[in-house]
């Protein structure tokens, strides 16, 4: 059974800093890795989609990783900001097609303080 | 256009009443999707749409009625609900087949069920 964990659950930084967030799984069969974000009460924003074939994928200042070998990916978000407070998921589409059950981490809620 | 509009944002129903949400994208998306989020929670998966056609139902109560009447168009009829039903409900979309899958979503509708 597919399990999905982050790390840590709650992170809070300065402004500026930049930042790791963890999200590992068990089966790395896995057909992708997506991370969304999620402000509160609101719904879910894709930030960046990784294939199973791919190992980073970049947008603007956030770049992800993913190494099925290890089952980890992590998301980089440079130099943050007060704006990316926010819970961070990811998420792995586990099997070999694009519309099987997406399985999700718990998140990382992230406040990025002025 | 990567948007998936829901209606209504804020439902509030009794034990007895019989209301329905609605999702639609026009994004060409042919897999449609029902989550479920409690609070402080991550979404979990009620029921997945292909080609207008359910594939994946995640054993979820009769009380929650699926439509897909086109395309573009994803309804969940409620019914004889429970207080602890009371949630976000997010619509999702994806492109199905070989290519990536990216899930979007909406911004879900808050139900409070008294």
């Amino acid at each position: 059974k597919q399990e999905v964990t982050q790390i840590p659950a709650a992170l809070s930084v300065p402004e500026g800093e930049n930042l790791v967030l963890n999200c590992s799984f068990t089966d790395s069969a896995i057909y992708n890795l997506q991370w969304f974000r999620q402000d509160p009460g609101k719904g879910l924003t894709s930030l960046l989609l990784i294939q199973s074939s791919q190992r980073e994928q970049t947008s603007g200042r956030l770049n992800a990783s993913l190494d099925k070998s290890s089952g980890r990916s992590t998301l980089y978000i440079a130099a943050s900001q007060p704006g990316d407070s926010a819970t961070y998921l990811c998420a792995v589409r586990h099997g070999s097609g694009n519309t099987g059950k997406l399985i999700f981490g718990q998140g990382t809620t992230l406040q990025v303080k002025p | 256009d990567t948007e998936v509009t829901q209606t209504p944002k804020h439902l509030v129903m009794g034990m007895t009443n019989k209301k329905s949400l609605k999702c639609e994208q026009h994004m060409g998306h042919r897999a449609m999707y029902w989550y479920k989020q409690k609070a402080k929670k991550p979404p979990e998966l009620m029921f997945v749409y292909s080609y207008e056609k359910l594939s994946i139902n995640e054993s979820v109560p009769s009380r929650f009625s699926p439509e897909c009447p086109n395309s573009s168009l994803l309804n969940l009829h409620l019914h004889a609900l429970q207080p602890e039903d009371s949630a976000l409900y997010l619509c999702a979309s994806s492109s199905p087949g070989q290519g990536p899958g990216e899930l979007f979503f909406g911004e879900g509708s808050r139900l409070t069920v008294l």
